[in-house]
């Protein structure tokens, strides 16, 4: 069962902030962030991989809750080049090995 | 260092016939995992190579397959293709197996059009 996330898009004008919520009803024991613009290959943020933890590069962070199953990703004083499909990723196990599990991500518009 | 490579990135191919997708791992990766991306079904797990077996599968009927060879080099095949078929199949390389503890690199995808 792929995590949820939401909002499942927002558009955003420039300088603004943006929340992208990540959760799942299994266990997470790590938590990844890709983006991707359109026409191109879903590319790496970051990886969480603790409960508690806090990443960010740039203005974009992210944190991992593992008691709630759930992560979020921060855009603070969003730029144009921010826009583009994130999406949070966990190894989930149904049955045999974990396998890297996505959602269905957020759309994110930038406009000026 | 060189990227992960799909080829070819784009197919145009009739209903029935099959397809074979190709992708080049990062040098020293030996995972391969594959996904068919659609619209509003985000990036949808077909499965995961690691060390020329097969660790997981995807919730794909039998007509999906795949296979890596030594180099980790892996091949996705599609039998008897069906218009439901046509998506953006993306591979992605990773160091370890699983997703746990290292980062996935995508290639840039197989745009599989079916008609």
């Amino acid at each position: 069962q792929q995590p949820v996330q939401s909002p499942q898009a927002v558009i955003l004008r420039e300088g603004e902030d943006a929340v992208i919520n990540c959760s799942s009803s299994k266990a997470l024991y790590s938590v990844h962030w890709y983006r991707q613009k359109h026409g191109e290959a879903p590319v790496f943020l970051m990886i969480l991989l603790k409960g508690g933890e806090q990443k960010g590069h740039d203005k974009i962070s992210a944190s991992f809750n593992e008691k709630k199953q759930q992560s979020s990703l921060y855009l603070t004083a969003s730029q144009l080049s921010y826009s583009g499909t994130y999406f949070c990723g966990t190894p989930l196990r149904d049955f045999g090995n974990e396998k890297l599990t996505f959602g269905t991500g957020t759309r994110l518009t930038i406009i000026p | 260092k060189a990227g992960v490579t799909q080829t070819p990135r784009y197919l145009i191919k009739t209903r029935g016939q099959q397809v074979t997708l190709s992708c080049s791992p990062i040098s020293g990766h030996r995972s391969v995992s594959w996904y068919q991306q659609t619209p509003g079904q985000g990036l949808q797990f077909l499965f995961e190579y690691f060390s020329e077996t097969q660790r997981n599968k995807g919730n794909f009927p039998g007509r999906f397959s795949g296979r890596q060879f030594s180099n980790s080099r892996s091949e996705m095949n599609v039998s008897t293709l069906e218009l439901g078929d046509s998506a953006l199949y993306l591979c992605a390389s990773s160091l370890r197996a699983g997703g746990k503890h290292t980062e996935a690199f995508f290639g840039q995808g197989t745009r599989l059009t079916v008609v």
